[in-house]
């Protein structure tokens, strides 16, 4: 079964040090793993996606993602945390063979000053 | 940029009544979806449009319907709303193609309660 976790619910990291968001899967064939952020009372925003290619990806706001595939993960990381950088964030990876999207339970990110 | 936007951002109705939330996006996208968020289940896909009059179910159909008369409109119907029906809806809209390698984009939700 295709799936993907975000084995935390909560993330809290000060203004300035670097942030980590932990995100796995679980799919069959190649993986398409994307990551979104939702602030509050807001739809998602898209960041960043892995297709093929550089297992270092860089996205929005100075986010980026590395893919491991022995790991089967997809962390997203920020060198330098902001306060704005507070909400929730969701990865997502491409059901196999279609358009469709499986979304982790998402992380909420809290950036303390 | 893709605009997709819902015709309400939060919405009350009653057990029992009828509800309409409505989608539309104005890139051209064959594809698109509503989800129901909710805190702790992450987004669930409620039924997926690959094409006009084209539907599928996605994870938790039960309880929904969709209409896709127009490309840019997808609407989520709830034959009878229940309690269990409070959460937030979100739309989302993608091209086709590349297997899934587009990026999906969402609408700013519809927060819907029921009494």
């Amino acid at each position: 079964a295709q799936s993907v976790a975000q084995p935390e619910d909560q993330v809290n990291v000060a203004e300035g040090n670097p942030l980590t968001v932990k995100c796995t899967y679980s799919v069959s064939g190649n993986p398409y793993l994307f990551w979104y952020v939702q602030y509050p009372n807001r739809g998602l925003q898209f960041l960043l996606k892995y297709i093929t290619g550089d297992n270092l990806v860089k996205g929005s706001y100075g986010f980026e993602a590395e893919f491991n595939k022995s790991q089967t993960s997809f962390h997203l990381k920020k060198p330098s945390a902001l306060v704005s950088d507070s909400a929730l964030y969701f990865c997502a990876v491409r059901a196999y063979n279609t358009d469709k999207l499986i979304f982790g339970t998402g992380t909420r990110l809290q950036v303390f000053p | 940029d893709v605009k997709v936007t819902q015709s309400s951002r939060y919405l009350v109705k009653r057990t029992g009544e009828k509800v309409f939330l409505e989608c539309v996006q104005d890139m051209d996208h064959e594809n698109m979806f509503w989800y129901r968020q909710d805190p702790g289940l992450g987004l669930r896909l409620i039924y997926f449009s690959y094409d006009v009059k084209m539907k599928e179910k996605g994870d938790i159909p039960e309880g929904y319907s969709v209409s896709r008369e127009k490309k840019e409109r997808f609407s989520l119907i709830l034959e009878s709303a229940s309690t269990n029906q409070t959460s937030m809806y979100l739309c989302a809209s993608s091209p086709p193609g590349l297997a899934g390698a587009h990026e999906q984009f969402f609408g700013p939700g519809t927060r819907l309660t029921v009494l």
